[in-house]
């Protein structure tokens, strides 16, 4: 079982729409929880990041973590064409003197005007 | 401009051709990592530095070399590349990471495409 899971999609929604993407996640010990923005070509850029559980809000982005249920979600509200691309979630924990990072797969999210 | 440099950014070569992937950093990060990025896997890392000399692997270091002799560069080494390391490579950078929250950002580099036939 993979630490992070991620819907791959594709996910194809219309301009304006509500977007809901999530994970999932096994290992009790993450804290911070981030979002990554993956244009086509382009390295991942941070678009949200939160510690524990609770809501962070963006503008029109909204990352929510639910430590108990182990599921993290981000919405984006009035959805526009540039908000096309994969976004990837990722976790970290403290191990001894390090960090980790895990990534999710990602997920394919295409608006259409 | 902060940012991080990958060189070459496209790269094709030929089975156990020794290659070397260039990364540079122009913030004074003290962590630098590598990812390799292939569909349905996401991106898994490769190897880390928490600092100048200090390196450790990551989840997927086979058939990986690193080493970070300055500060700002983390060149990728592949002594004996085989059609498995076919990928997308990227290179990330943090102020550091150790779990103090926003440091943790990590900012990535355009990323090298990797072909080996």
């Amino acid at each position: 079982q993979k630490e992070v899971e991620q819907d791959p999609g594709p996910l194809s929604v219309p301009e304006g729409a509500i977007v809901s993407l999530n994970c999932t996640y096994s290992n009790s010990a993450f804290q911070y929880f981030m979002w990554y923005r993956q244009y086509s070509r382009k390295g991942p850029e941070l678009l949200m990041y939160t510690y524990s559980s609770g809501n962070k809000e963006d503008g029109r982005f909204t990352a929510q973590v639910d430590k108990s249920s182990k599921y993290i979600s981000l919405f984006i509200r009035d959805s526009q064409p540039s908000d096309s691309a994969t976004y990837l979630c990722a976790m970290s924990a403290i191990y001894s003197s390090a960090s980790k990072i895990i990534f999710g797969s990602g997920t394919r999210l295409s608006i259409r005007p | 401009e902060a940012q991080v440099t990958q060189n070459p950014r496209y790269l094709i070569t030929v089975t156990g051709k020794k290659l070397t992937v260039t990364c540079s950093q122009n913030m004074n990060h003290e962590y630098m990592s590598w990812y390799r990025q292939d569909p349905g896997l996401g991106l898994r890392q490769i190897y880390y530095s928490m600092n100048v000399e200090v390196t450790d692997k990551g989840d997927v270091p086979e058939g990986y070399k690193v080493s970070r002799k300055e500060k700002r560069n983390f060149p990728l080494i592949l002594e004996s590349p085989s059609p498995n390391q076919t990928s997308l490579y990227f290179c990330a950078s943090s102020l550091s990471l150790s779990g103090q929250g926003a440091k943790e950002t990590q900012y990535f580099g355009p990323g090298t495409r990797l072909l080996v036939l």
